[in-house]
């Protein structure tokens, strides 16, 4: 049990254009997943907390309005990255919280890559 | 805000031998501490994970140790294995100030290399 999908698993695309990355948990019902950056070799950075039927909390730096997260069911929530540049090529890993909020399982990540 | 320290950030071990991955925490209001393997390109994976009211956990090979009053906790494998090659993050979660939200604060990573 506790499995959660990232799609898709990598994508390449142009300066300027949106890219939109969906995180599920295909086991069990998640009120809180997670989004996370890591750039090479580095740890994980949390970037926002996303819970069913509101708004997603950000962290500190991180602009609202470029990544947009809805949270529509209790089995998916997904990232865009709007108008994006090539400062935004990363590794996004999103999690799932299913104990409560401590509890994390992690997706296995979309590389994307900025031309 | 938490801060997790980890050490070493590289250990190398031959086959068989153990390795141990030490953490420090900041925040006494942290009550669970995870621990994760990453290898390449992927996910990091749920391995083992410990809370607060106890001081020591063990599944088969890998085992955690928590000391709650010096704040470290600490990961080892015994017997290692070429495939328990890959990035290790231990974790702290922690109540997140004047917002009600807890959130899990990472440390920097160990690349553990099992040599054959």
């Amino acid at each position: 049990g506790a499995v959660v999908s990232q799609h898709p698993s990598r994508v390449i695309c142009k300066s300027g254009t949106s890219v939109k990355i969906e995180c599920r948990s295909l086991d069990f019902q998640a009120t809180t997943m997670f989004w996370y950056r890591q750039f090479p070799k580095q740890s994980l950075m949390l970037m926002a907390t996303s819970n069913e039927g509101s708004k997603a909390t950000y962290e500190q730096g991180v602009e609202k309005d470029k990544f947009l997260i809805n949270h529509a069911s209790l089995t998916l929530s997904t990232l865009t990255v709007t108008s994006a540049h090539p400062e935004d090529s990363s590794f996004y890993i999103c999690s799932a919280g299913r104990e409560g909020p401590d509890t994390q399982y992690f997706g296995p990540g979309t590389r994307l890559t900025v031309l | 805000g938490e801060n997790v320290e980890q050490h070493p950030s590289t250990l190398s071990v031959q086959e068989g031998d153990s390795a141990v991955i030490k953490c420090t925490y900041s925040d006494s209001a942290s009550n669970y501490f995870p621990w994760y393997k990453q290898e390449l390109g992927k996910g990091p994976q749920l391995i083992i994970d410990i809370r607060s009211n106890v001081g020591e956990k063990k599944d088969q090979r890998i085992a955690v140790t928590l000391n709650k009053t010096a704040k470290h906790f600490s990961l080892h494998i015994t017997e290692t294995q070429p495939e328990d090659s890959a990035v290790y993050f231990c974790a702290a979660s922690s109540p997140i100030m004047d917002t009600g939200r807890r959130a899990l604060t990472f440390g920097s990573g160990t690349r553990l290399q099992v040599q054959p």
